[in-house]
Protein backbone atom coordinates (compact mmCIF):
# COMPACT_ATOMS: atom_id res chain seq x y z
CA UNK A 1 0.00 0.00 0.00
CA UNK A 2 1.12 3.53 -0.74
CA UNK A 3 2.43 5.45 2.57
CA UNK A 4 4.48 7.27 4.44
CA UNK A 5 6.66 5.61 6.65
CA UNK A 6 8.12 8.04 9.80
CA UNK A 7 11.40 5.99 11.58
CA UNK A 8 11.11 6.93 15.20
CA UNK A 9 7.84 7.78 17.06
CA UNK A 10 9.47 9.24 19.91
CA UNK A 11 13.18 11.04 20.14
CA UNK A 12 14.48 12.73 23.39
CA UNK A 13 17.68 15.19 23.05
CA UNK A 14 19.32 17.53 24.94
CA UNK A 15 19.28 21.08 23.97
CA UNK A 16 22.15 21.82 21.10
CA UNK A 17 22.20 18.09 19.57
CA UNK A 18 21.99 17.73 15.94
CA UNK A 19 18.33 16.22 14.82
CA UNK A 20 17.54 14.37 11.74
CA UNK A 21 14.39 13.02 11.74
CA UNK A 22 13.32 10.37 8.98
CA UNK A 23 10.31 9.91 6.06
CA UNK A 24 10.07 7.83 3.10
CA UNK A 25 7.95 7.37 1.05
CA UNK A 26 5.89 4.36 -1.27
CA UNK A 27 4.81 7.14 -4.10
CA UNK A 28 6.62 6.72 -7.60
CA UNK A 29 5.58 9.47 -8.98
CA UNK A 30 5.98 12.96 -8.94
CA UNK A 31 5.34 14.30 -5.03
CA UNK A 32 5.42 17.37 -3.46
CA UNK A 33 6.97 17.06 -0.06
CA UNK A 34 6.05 19.08 3.16
CA UNK A 35 7.00 18.81 7.01
CA UNK A 36 4.54 20.17 9.59
CA UNK A 37 4.88 21.04 13.04
CA UNK A 38 2.87 20.46 16.02
CA UNK A 39 3.89 22.46 19.14
CA UNK A 40 1.85 21.37 22.15
CA UNK A 41 -1.53 22.64 22.15
CA UNK A 42 -0.94 24.22 18.85
CA UNK A 43 -1.99 23.50 15.58
CA UNK A 44 -0.19 22.12 12.68
CA UNK A 45 1.86 24.96 11.09
CA UNK A 46 4.92 23.90 7.81
CA UNK A 47 7.60 23.98 8.29
CA UNK A 48 9.49 23.43 5.41
CA UNK A 49 8.27 22.50 1.54
CA UNK A 50 10.11 20.55 -1.68
CA UNK A 51 7.94 21.33 -4.81
CA UNK A 52 11.23 20.98 -7.36
CA UNK A 53 14.69 22.33 -7.78
CA UNK A 54 17.34 22.18 -5.29
CA UNK A 55 16.80 19.02 -2.88
CA UNK A 56 18.06 20.61 -0.11
CA UNK A 57 15.54 23.29 1.03
CA UNK A 58 15.35 25.64 4.10
CA UNK A 59 12.53 26.26 6.60
CA UNK A 60 11.64 28.20 9.18
CA UNK A 61 13.83 27.98 12.33
CA UNK A 62 16.47 26.77 11.39
CA UNK A 63 15.54 23.46 10.02
CA UNK A 64 16.58 22.12 6.69
CA UNK A 65 15.78 18.96 4.35
CA UNK A 66 17.17 16.50 1.93
CA UNK A 67 15.15 14.93 -1.30
CA UNK A 68 16.64 12.17 -2.32
CA UNK A 69 14.36 10.63 -5.00
CA UNK A 70 16.50 7.44 -5.12
CA UNK A 71 15.69 6.78 -1.74
CA UNK A 72 12.30 8.42 -1.51
CA UNK A 73 13.46 10.18 1.49
CA UNK A 74 12.64 13.21 2.57
CA UNK A 75 14.53 13.87 5.88
CA UNK A 76 14.57 17.07 8.54
CA UNK A 77 17.17 18.39 9.84
CA UNK A 78 18.31 20.62 12.47
CA UNK A 79 22.11 21.58 13.77
CA UNK A 80 21.11 22.55 17.01
CA UNK A 81 18.04 21.85 18.34
CA UNK A 82 16.22 24.18 21.53
CA UNK A 83 13.96 23.38 24.62
CA UNK A 84 11.68 25.07 21.83
CA UNK A 85 11.74 22.63 19.07
CA UNK A 86 9.77 19.73 21.90
CA UNK A 87 6.92 19.63 19.45
CA UNK A 88 4.76 16.78 17.03
CA UNK A 89 6.55 16.65 13.46
CA UNK A 90 4.79 15.29 10.28
CA UNK A 91 6.35 14.45 7.49
CA UNK A 92 3.55 14.77 4.11
CA UNK A 93 3.30 13.62 0.62
CA UNK A 94 1.33 14.59 -1.84
CA UNK A 95 1.84 12.46 -4.86
CA UNK A 96 0.43 14.61 -7.96
CA UNK A 97 -0.30 11.32 -9.82
CA UNK A 98 -3.71 11.37 -7.83
CA UNK A 99 -5.19 14.59 -8.65
CA UNK A 100 -2.97 16.41 -5.97
CA UNK A 101 -6.18 16.25 -3.70
CA UNK A 102 -4.49 14.06 -0.92
CA UNK A 103 -1.99 14.83 1.29
CA UNK A 104 -0.74 11.72 2.84
CA UNK A 105 0.64 12.40 6.42
CA UNK A 106 2.94 10.12 8.21
CA UNK A 107 2.21 9.44 11.88
CA UNK A 108 4.63 11.66 13.42
CA UNK A 109 7.58 11.82 15.29
CA UNK A 110 7.29 13.30 18.91
CA UNK A 111 10.41 14.98 19.94
CA UNK A 112 10.87 15.76 23.44
CA UNK A 113 14.47 18.13 24.16
CA UNK A 114 15.72 18.43 27.36
CA UNK A 115 16.89 21.61 28.80
CA UNK B 1 -2.07 32.91 10.53
CA UNK B 2 -4.52 31.97 8.18
CA UNK B 3 -8.03 32.74 9.18
CA UNK B 4 -9.19 29.17 10.30
CA UNK B 5 -12.00 29.34 12.88
CA UNK B 6 -13.23 25.94 13.95
CA UNK B 7 -16.51 25.34 16.00
CA UNK B 8 -17.01 23.95 18.81
CA UNK B 9 -13.41 23.63 20.18
CA UNK B 10 -14.48 20.72 22.36
CA UNK B 11 -17.40 18.77 22.51
CA UNK B 12 -18.83 15.23 23.93
CA UNK B 13 -21.36 13.87 22.69
CA UNK B 14 -23.30 10.43 23.40
CA UNK B 15 -23.42 7.31 21.05
CA UNK B 16 -25.89 7.77 18.51
CA UNK B 17 -26.40 11.37 18.22
CA UNK B 18 -25.46 13.45 15.23
CA UNK B 19 -22.65 15.97 15.81
CA UNK B 20 -21.77 19.05 13.06
CA UNK B 21 -18.73 20.13 13.12
CA UNK B 22 -17.86 23.44 11.45
CA UNK B 23 -14.85 24.95 9.37
CA UNK B 24 -14.76 29.03 8.73
CA UNK B 25 -12.48 30.85 6.60
CA UNK B 26 -11.57 34.37 5.95
CA UNK B 27 -9.16 33.58 3.07
CA UNK B 28 -11.32 33.07 0.09
CA UNK B 29 -9.19 29.61 -0.62
CA UNK B 30 -10.89 27.17 -2.73
CA UNK B 31 -9.75 23.84 -1.17
CA UNK B 32 -11.04 22.97 2.00
CA UNK B 33 -10.09 19.57 4.19
CA UNK B 34 -11.29 17.65 6.31
CA UNK B 35 -9.05 15.18 9.07
CA UNK B 36 -8.88 13.41 12.45
CA UNK B 37 -5.80 13.22 14.29
CA UNK B 38 -4.92 10.17 16.07
CA UNK B 39 -2.58 8.71 18.09
CA UNK B 40 0.29 6.43 15.86
CA UNK B 41 -1.72 7.41 12.82
CA UNK B 42 -0.90 11.19 12.07
CA UNK B 43 -3.39 13.30 10.33
CA UNK B 44 -5.85 11.17 7.96
CA UNK B 45 -8.28 13.00 5.28
CA UNK B 46 -12.21 12.69 5.58
CA UNK B 47 -13.31 14.29 2.93
CA UNK B 48 -12.62 17.53 1.23
CA UNK B 49 -13.93 20.31 -1.43
CA UNK B 50 -12.78 21.73 -4.09
CA UNK B 51 -15.52 24.79 -4.28
CA UNK B 52 -18.97 25.23 -3.19
CA UNK B 53 -21.06 22.15 -3.30
CA UNK B 54 -17.80 20.14 -5.00
CA UNK B 55 -16.22 17.49 -2.09
CA UNK B 56 -15.09 13.79 -2.37
CA UNK B 57 -14.30 11.40 -0.07
CA UNK B 58 -10.93 10.87 1.57
CA UNK B 59 -9.33 7.95 3.02
CA UNK B 60 -11.87 7.49 6.37
CA UNK B 61 -15.24 8.86 4.95
CA UNK B 62 -17.05 6.04 6.34
CA UNK B 63 -19.56 7.34 8.93
CA UNK B 64 -18.56 11.51 7.81
CA UNK B 65 -20.68 13.60 5.69
CA UNK B 66 -19.57 17.38 4.65
CA UNK B 67 -21.84 20.25 2.95
CA UNK B 68 -20.10 23.56 1.68
CA UNK B 69 -22.86 25.92 0.83
CA UNK B 70 -20.70 28.71 0.76
CA UNK B 71 -16.73 29.17 -0.07
CA UNK B 72 -16.06 30.01 3.71
CA UNK B 73 -17.47 27.08 5.28
CA UNK B 74 -16.89 23.40 5.62
CA UNK B 75 -19.69 21.75 7.31
CA UNK B 76 -18.73 18.05 8.90
CA UNK B 77 -21.42 15.80 10.13
CA UNK B 78 -21.14 12.42 12.00
CA UNK B 79 -24.66 11.25 11.11
CA UNK B 80 -24.58 8.69 14.01
CA UNK B 81 -21.39 9.20 16.16
CA UNK B 82 -19.48 6.06 17.22
CA UNK B 83 -17.00 6.08 20.43
CA UNK B 84 -14.79 5.00 17.59
CA UNK B 85 -15.08 8.74 16.24
CA UNK B 86 -13.54 10.32 19.22
CA UNK B 87 -10.93 12.05 17.66
CA UNK B 88 -9.85 15.51 17.47
CA UNK B 89 -10.32 16.70 14.05
CA UNK B 90 -8.80 19.86 12.35
CA UNK B 91 -10.22 21.75 8.96
CA UNK B 92 -7.42 22.69 6.30
CA UNK B 93 -6.90 25.16 3.54
CA UNK B 94 -5.34 25.81 0.20
CA UNK B 95 -5.28 27.74 -2.58
CA UNK B 96 -3.57 25.24 -4.92
CA UNK B 97 -4.91 21.25 -4.25
CA UNK B 98 -1.35 20.48 -4.48
CA UNK B 99 0.34 22.91 -2.09
CA UNK B 100 0.69 23.75 1.61
CA UNK B 101 -2.44 23.47 3.97
CA UNK B 102 -3.29 25.44 6.73
CA UNK B 103 -4.61 24.35 9.85
CA UNK B 104 -7.59 25.24 11.80
CA UNK B 105 -7.29 25.05 15.59
CA UNK B 106 -8.68 21.60 15.77
CA UNK B 107 -11.87 20.50 17.54
CA UNK B 108 -11.70 17.47 20.30
CA UNK B 109 -14.60 15.35 20.03
CA UNK B 110 -15.24 12.49 22.68
CA UNK B 111 -17.92 10.01 21.47
CA UNK B 112 -19.13 8.47 25.24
Amino acid sequence: AQSVSQHNHHVILSEAASLELGCNYSYGGTVNLFWYVQYPGQHLQLLLKYFSGDPLVKGIKGFEAEFIKSKFSFNLRKPSVQWSDTAEYFCAVNPLNTGGFKTIFGAGTRLFVKA
Amino acid sequence: DAGITQSPRHKVTETGTPVTLRCHQTENHRYMYWYRQDPGHGLRLIHYSYGVKDTDKGEVSDGYSVSRSKTEDFLLTLESATSSQTSVYFCAISDRRDYEQYFGPGTRLTVT
